[in-house]
């Protein structure tokens, strides 16, 4: 079975462009979850969507959004974009919201 | 507040033992994660305590107290690639968002 597939893998712009962030999860898994992840902050969660309703959010001011599609694929999309939001953004796919989650590889976000 | 305390980082020898704790503040508990995430990887789970114990996996074995509102990972055995980042995560109830501590560097020495 395919793993979570988040695309592109590394992602370059610019201050005050926006971007969007691709998540495919598992196959039958209908929860995804999104994080930012910087040095010497961990994990700091950002959404998370179950059968395409968002059920959490994080504190993260409203330039982050996000969505989940009926075939579970979920996309995150930050407008506005500023220095500090250069990160490495995970998603997580899980069977069901309190099951173990599966992490991507990541999208390596520079904002210069 | 809601927080979880780990160390930043622990060394120790390969084929030693080490313990990596994770205390926690919360108003509700369903369950304690750990992750591991080696550099330039994807995190991963290596096991979750939802009641107070020891759940044992292989090298790995994860404790709970919730009297304590603390837990540790054990690692048994180490080899060099155990080498990572360990996280311990929380969630509050089954409906909510999980919540990841800073993460402890371990760094093993040969």
């Amino acid at each position: 079975k395919a793993g979570v597939t988040q695309t592109p893998r590394y992602l370059i712009k610019t201050r005050g462009q926006q971007v969007t962030l691709s998540c495919s999860p598992i196959s039958g898994h209908r929860s995804v979850s999104w994080y930012q992840q910087t040095p010497g902050q961990g994990l700091q969660f950002l959404f998370e969507y179950f059968s395409e309703t968002q059920r959490n959010k994080g504190n993260f001011p409203g330039r982050f959004s996000g969505r989940q599609f009926s075939n579970s694929r979920s996309e995150m999309n930050v407008s506005t974009l500023e220095l500090g939001d250069s990160a490495l953004y995970l998603c997580a796919s899980s069977l069901r919201l309190d099951s173990p989650l599966h992490f991507g590889n990541g999208t390596r976000l520079t904002v210069t | 507040g809601q927080s979880l305390e780990q160390p930043s980082e622990v060394t120790a020898v390969e084929g030693a033992i080490v313990q990596i704790n994770c205390t926690y503040q919360t108003s509700g508990f369903y369950g304690l994660s750990w992750y591991q995430q080696h550099d330039g990887g994807a995190p991963t789970f290596l096991s979750y305590n939802a009641l107070d114990g020891l759940e044992e996996t292989g090298r790995f074995s994860s404790f709970l107290s919730r009297s304590d509102s603390y837990g540790y990972l054990l690692l048994q055995e180490l080899q060099m690639k155990d080498s990572a980042s360990y996280f311990c995560a929380w969630r509050e109830n089954r409906d909510d968002k999980i919540i990841f501590g800073k993460g402890t560097r371990l760094h093993i020495l040969p």
